[in-house]
């Protein structure tokens, strides 16, 4: 069965230091992989994807991600976090089951990233 | 940039009510998908289109119906309204194609009593 886990319900980290949100993933064919970011009472705003190519994938906000095939892991990642990244983050696989035109996604239950001052 | 509405924020309805979730999108996207969203269950996908009177059933289509009458609008409908479906649903669009990402309204937080 195709899943996408994401291990914490809630990550903390003070403010300037670096910060990773883990993702793993099952599926059947190959793992296109995206992150999304959802702020309070808004809806999901697109962070980065991959698709194919160089492992280490940079999207929005200084946010990048880096693909481990060996490990079925995509964990997002920032240098220096900033008060304002305080949000809810989904990862979430591409779904191969059916037509493979829908881009259908199977997503996490998400990670609360809390950033302190 | 893609601009995707939602009719409303907030909602409120009464069990037994018919509950019409209306969502638009400006970017002529082939597709268009409903999800729910709680606490700690993540994004559930409810029905999803590919095109103009298409519609495929995702994990969780019980006690929903969908409508797509015109490319640029998708409708969820709860046919009789429970409390069980107090939630709040997320509307999407994306291209055709299995490597574009999906763009979200804002979401409609509805309350059944």
């Amino acid at each position: 069965a195709q899943s996408v886990a994401q291990p914490e319900d809630q990550v903390n980290v003070a403010e300037g230091n670096p910060l990773t949100v883990k993702c793993t993933y099952s599926v059947s064919g190959n793992p296109y992989l995206f992150w999304y970011v959802q702020y309070p009472n808004r809806g999901l705003q697109f962070l980065l994807k991959y698709i194919t190519g160089d492992n280490l994938v940079k999207g929005s906000y200084g946010f990048e991600a880096e693909f481990n095939k060996s490990q079925t892991s995509f964990h997002l990642k920032k240098p220096s976090a900033l008060v304002s990244d305080s949000a809810l983050y989904f990862c979430a696989v591409r779904d191969w089951w059916g037509s493979s035109n829908t881009g259908k996604l199977i997503f996490g239950q998400g990670t609360t990233l809390q950033v302190k001052p | 940039d893609v601009k995707v509405t939602q009719s409303s924020r907030y909602l409120v309805k009464r069990t037994g009510e018919k509950v019409f979730l209306e969502c638009v999108q400006d970017m002529d996207h082939e597709n268009m998908f409903w999800y729910r969203q709680d606490p700690g269950l993540g994004l559930r996908l409810i029905y999803f289109s590919y095109d103009v009177k298409m519609k495929e059933k995702g994990d969780i289509p019980e006690g929903y119906s969908v409508s797509r009458e015109k490319k640029e609008r998708f409708s969820l409908i709860l046919e009789s309204a429970s409390t069980n479906q107090t939630s709040m649903y997320l509307c999407a669009s994306s291209l055709l194609g299995a490597h574009y990402e999906q763009y979200f309204g804002p979401g409609t937080r509805l309350t059944v009593t």
